[in-house]
């Protein structure tokens, strides 16, 4: 059974560019969420998404970000216009289909290094 | 918001002795998750806590959900130098997102 998939692994953009970070949660979840981690910090939460629905993206910045899940594909976090401050780890995580909005065992992929020069 | 203090910040330890970090939230939670962090991948889940007291092991781990529901610890028994990494509690109440501590980084002298 195959983990949680992300790429790229690595990704470098200069400023100004757009940059697409894909997840392809673990088979039989439905969840994911999208945590971004700055060096030495926890892990800070973004959006948390079900297939074709934005469930509570109370952690994702106004501007220039944007999250989906859609029917078929993977979910795909996008930042529009990249400044050297976006430069982070982005983690996806997924959880099994529960009753009630947030689950509880969040499963993590490997994660996205993002670097803005 | 949530808050979660992790404590301590690092800890260098000799192979063979026990671990212990905790973790307090500013406010009840419902769920406490451990997971630990090696350099340059995702966190790996640990141990989930789901009911107040709850002691839970995994192999040489092991959890507690505290009673007053504000804090948890993790600890590690006879520890090998496989255990390095960084070591997260994470929870939530109700409804709103995981809440991760700062980490816990642990070194392992052989």
């Amino acid at each position: 059974n195959a983990g949680v998939m992300q790429n790229p692994r690595h990704l470098v953009r200069r400023r100004g560019q757009e940059a697409r970070l894909r997840c392809s949660p673990m088979k039989g979840h439905s969840h994911v969420y999208w945590y971004r981690q700055l060096p030495e910090e926890g892990l800070k939460f973004m959006v948390y998404l079900q297939k074709e629905n934005i469930i509570d993206e109370s952690g994702m910045p106004k501007e220039r970000f944007s999250a989906e899940f859609p029917k078929e594909g993977p979910s795909i976090l996008r930042i529009q216009q990249v400044v050297r401050g976006d430069s982070a780890a982005y983690f996806c995580a997924s959880s099994p289909t529960r009753q009630g909005p947030v689950s509880f065992e969040q499963y993590f992929g490997p994660g996205t290094r993002l670097t803005v020069t | 918001g949530q808050q979660l203090n992790q404590s301590p910040q690092s800890m260098f330890i000799q192979e063979g002795e026990d671990v212990s970090m905790n973790c307090t939230s500013s406010s009840i939670f419902n769920t406490w998750l451990w997971y630990k962090q090696d350099p340059g991948e995702g966190p790996v889940l640990l141990i989930a806590l789901y009911k107040a007291g709850e002691l839970t092991s995994n192999g040489r781990l092991t959890a507690q959900f505290g009673i007053t529901r504000k804090d948890s610890f993790l600890n590690i028994s006879a520890s090998i130098p496989s255990d390095v990494g960084i070591y997260f509690c994470a929870g939530n109440s109700g409804n709103t997102p995981l809440v991760f501590g700062k980490g816990t980084r642990l070194s392992v002298i052989a």
